[in-house]
């Protein structure tokens, strides 16, 4: 069953950094663009960073531009994104979201809440 | 990053059929299309169609997509009431190099 899973959220000062986890089964991870999406309480959707299939390229979001860096592990099928500087404006449920055709494929969700 | 613009809600009768829109310009909705996602309360988004009217398979044929220039629009056929929720719709934006979003619809099924 192809299915993707977040895990890391939680709640952190402003200034401090976090670690989200996506695991990826049924399907590897590395042949596919994977996408962080993110959606602050009550707001829409907002795109956060993608990482090419095949190698590290990334882009991202003006938002979260030279704080946020996406990574994969290839050998554990795992995707990260390593958010550093955090601020309120963080404070959202961010999704992992598969690119096959668009946004394909997507996890439950982890809650990340920037308070201090 | 400039987005795309949905309205922000759009009310119709049970049966009906209703119409959103998402505009965007030729970098993103009038370049590579758009695709639209349907969002329940609670929920991650689900994929309903993909660069126009490519829907995904287990979607209802109820739901069909098109574009016309720089504007998308999403068609839903004999509306039911688990259609009301919120519906988004994205693209790539070649100019940004980033994927944008529309703000989200809230349809209403009357």
């Amino acid at each position: 069953q192809v299915q993707l899973v977040e895990s890391g959220g939680g709640v952190v000062q402003p200034g401090r950094s976090l670690r989200l986890t996506c695991a990826a089964s049924g399907f590897t991870l590395r042949t596919y663009n994977i996408h962080w999406v993110r959606q602050a309480p009550g707001k829409g959707l907002e795109w956060v960073a993608l990482i090419f299939y095949g190698g590290s390229d990334a882009y991202y979001a003006d938002s979260v531009k030279g704080r946020f860096t996406i990574s994969r592990d290839n050998s554990d099928n795992t995707l990260y994104l390593q958010m550093n500087s955090l601020r309120a404006e963080d404070t959202a449920m961010y999704y992992c979201t598969k690119e096959e055709d668009a946004f394909d494929i997507w996890g439950q969700g982890t809650v990340v809440t920037v308070s201090s | 990053q400039a987005g795309l613009t949905q309205p922000p809600s759009v009310s119709k009768g049970l049966g009906q059929t209703a119409t959103l829109t998402c505009t965007g310009n030729g970098n993103n909705v009038g370049n590579e299309g758009a695709a639209w996602l349907q969002q329940h309360q609670g929920h991650p988004p689900k994929l309903l169609s993909y660069r126009n009217n490519n829907r995904p398979s287990g979607i209802s044929e109820r739901f069909s997509a098109s574009r016309s220039g720089n504007i998308a629009s999403l068609t839903i056929a004999g509306l039911q009431p688990e259609d009301e929720t919120d519906y988004y719709c994205s693209a790539w934006d070649s100019s940004l190099s980033a994927w944008v979003f529309g703000g989200g619809t809230k349809l209403t099924v009357l």
